[in-house]
């Protein structure tokens, strides 16, 4: 019944060492996700596709980047991990709002989340 | 977008009804009102919905007043497990993004 899966659950890098995350889904929603969560803050946008249309959010770093090669799957790139960059990824993924023709299409799905660690 | 205040946390016991508040004075005419729930160590889960008045699903409750300026949500006979996180979220209904607040966190006494 697993339907946005994250991989892997705990991540652990050396500083500058690129790290990549993945994400995948069951849904076949239109839009994925990608969060950042530090200790005991909210969650916070990086970007997110709508199927291939790559939405980058302006505060987020260059040192993220993002592919999506196909409906199910996405992936979350740190090309230089920092000490700054430890902590929780959540992918999530929505029907799209009203481009996806539906009421509740912007009800976003998470996955557990991938707790990624800098040493 | 319309910025949230809502309670930093809130406490209460087991089998008891607990009410958050969320203030949205700058809610705009397409925005929808969210409220998501997060466990520690898990990604949010939807909880409800609503544009205005009351909207009841088999979880929470959520009453919207006239004016919209602010939204509580409502959760019945809580137990140890509904320790969380709650989220208020406003956003155009037209838009596929999500900003989320500051959260309440709320623990749940024995």
């Amino acid at each position: 019944d697993a339907m946005v899966i994250q991989n892997p659950r705990y991540q652990v890098t050396q500083f500058g060492k690129p790290v990549t995350l993945s994400c995948s889904q069951t849904l076949n929603h239109n839009v994925m996700y990608w969060y950042q969560q530090k200790s005991s803050q909210a969650p916070k946008l990086l970007f997110h596709y709508y199927d291939k249309d790559f939405n980058n959010e302006a505060d987020t770093p260059d040192n993220f980047q993002s592919r999506r090669p196909n409906t199910s799957f996405c992936f979350l790139d740190i090309r230089s991990p920092g000490l700054g960059d430890a902590a929780m990824y959540l992918c999530a993924t929505s029907r799209g709002g009203i481009r996806s023709g539906t009421s509740l299409g912007n009800e976003q799905f998470f996955g557990p989340g991938t707790r990624l660690t800098v040493l | 977008l319309a910025k949230t205040t809502q309670p930093i946390s809130m406490d209460s016991y087991e089998g008891q009804e607990v009410n958050i508040t969320c203030s949205h004075n700058n809610i705009a005419t397409n925005d929808y009102i969210t409220w998501y729930q997060q466990f520690p160590s898990q990604g949010p889960r939807f909880i409800i919905q609503g544009y205005k008045t009351k909207v009841t699903n088999e979880v929470a409750s959520l009453f919207i007043p006239a004016d919209r300026k602010s939204s509580t949500l409502s959760l019945p006979r809580v137990s140890l497990s509904d320790t969380a996180v709650y989220y208020c979220l406003v956003g155009d209904f037209r838009d596929e993004k999500l900003t989320f607040g500051t959260g309440t966190r709320l623990t749940i006494i024995p």
